[in-house]
C-alpha cells in the first residue's frame, strides 16, 4: 500500500527565504506526481505535476524535482512572501485511470 | 473557464439523515473523483469514474456511501444515515482523462450534529 510522507507537518519562515518542501513515498512504481496548494476553507490548487519519466518541473518561483528511485520529492519556493503560507500538498498515482494518494501536507508560513 | 464547483458548499444534518453533495466538473472532463478530508485523516480517496467504465469504488468507507454520474458529467455523493464521522469537507476533482492533472472543486463541508 502507498503511503506518502510530509515533514515537518508545519514550518515558518522569514520573508524571502528559499526553502524546500519534502515529499517521500513508499512506493516508487508511480506514474506521476502533483503538488497542490490548500488555502484555509479552500479547495486545492494544482501547483505541479511531473511525471515519472521527468526529474523536474518549473512555474514561475517553484520549481518541483522527482527521483522515483529514492521514493522523494522536492517542492523549492524561490524568495518566499507572505502570500505563500498556505498548506502544500503532495500527492502521488499509481497508474493511468488512478486515484492519487496524499500526503497529509505541510502548513508553510512565511513571516513580513 | 468555468473550473470544478461543488453544493452545497456547507451542510448541517442530524446524525441518521440522508444527504446529497453534488459537483459539476469542468466540461469535457472524462474522469471524476471524490476525496473526503478530515482532520487528522488528510485526504482519502472515496471514488472514481472514467467515461463509461465501471466505477472504481474501492474507497467508500461502508456501503452507506454511493455515488452516480449522470451523462457522464455531474454527480452525485449520497450518504445515508449519517454519522458523526462522517463530518468532514468532500472534495470532487476532474481530469481531462485518467492521466493527467486533476482540478479539485471548493469542497462541500458536512457537519454530523
Amino acid at each position: 500500500k502507498q503511503e506518502v510522507t510530509q515533514i515537518p507537518a508545519a514550518l515558518s519562515v522569514p520573508e524571502g527565504e528559499n526553502l524546500v518542501l519534502n515529499c517521500s513515498f513508499t512506493d516508487s512504481a508511480i506514474y506521476n506526481l502533483q503538488w497542490f496548494r490548500q488555502d484555509p476553507g479552500k479547495g486545492l490548487t494544482s501547483l505541479l505535476l511531473i511525471q515519472s519519466s521527468q526529474r523536474e518541473q518549473t512555474s514561475g518561483r517553484l520549481n518541483a524535482s522527482l527521483d522515483k528511485s529514492s521514493g522523494r520529492s522536492t517542492l523549492y519556493i524561490a524568495a518566499s512572501q507572505p502570500g505563500d503560507s498556505a498548506t502544500y500538498l503532495c500527492a502521488v498515482r499509481a497508474g493511468a485511470n488512478s486515484k492519487l494518494t496524499f500526503g497529509k501536507g505541510i502548513t508553510l508560513s512565511v513571516r513580513p | 473557464g468555468a473550473g470544478v464547483s461543488q453544493s452545497p458548499s456547507n451542510k448541517v444534518t442530524e446524525k441518521g439523515k440522508d444527504v446529497e453533495l453534488r459537483c459539476d466538473p469542468i466540461s469535457g472532463h472524462t474522469a471524476l473523483y471524490w476525496y473526503r478530508q478530515s482532520l487528522g485523516q488528510g485526504l482519502e480517496f472515496l471514488i472514481y469514474f472514467q467515461g463509461n467504465s465501471a466505477p472504481d469504488k474501492s474507497g467508500l468507507p461502508s456501503d452507506r456511501f454511493s455515488a452516480e454520474r449522470t451523462g457522464g458529467s455531474v454527480s452525485t455523493l449520497t450518504i445515508q444515515r449519517t454519522q458523526q464521522e462522517d463530518s468532514a469537507v468532500y472534495l470532487c476533482a476532474s481530469s481531462l482523462d485518467g492521466r493527467v492533472e486533476q482540478y479539485f472543486g471548493p469542497g462541500t463541508r458536512l457537519t454530523v450534529t
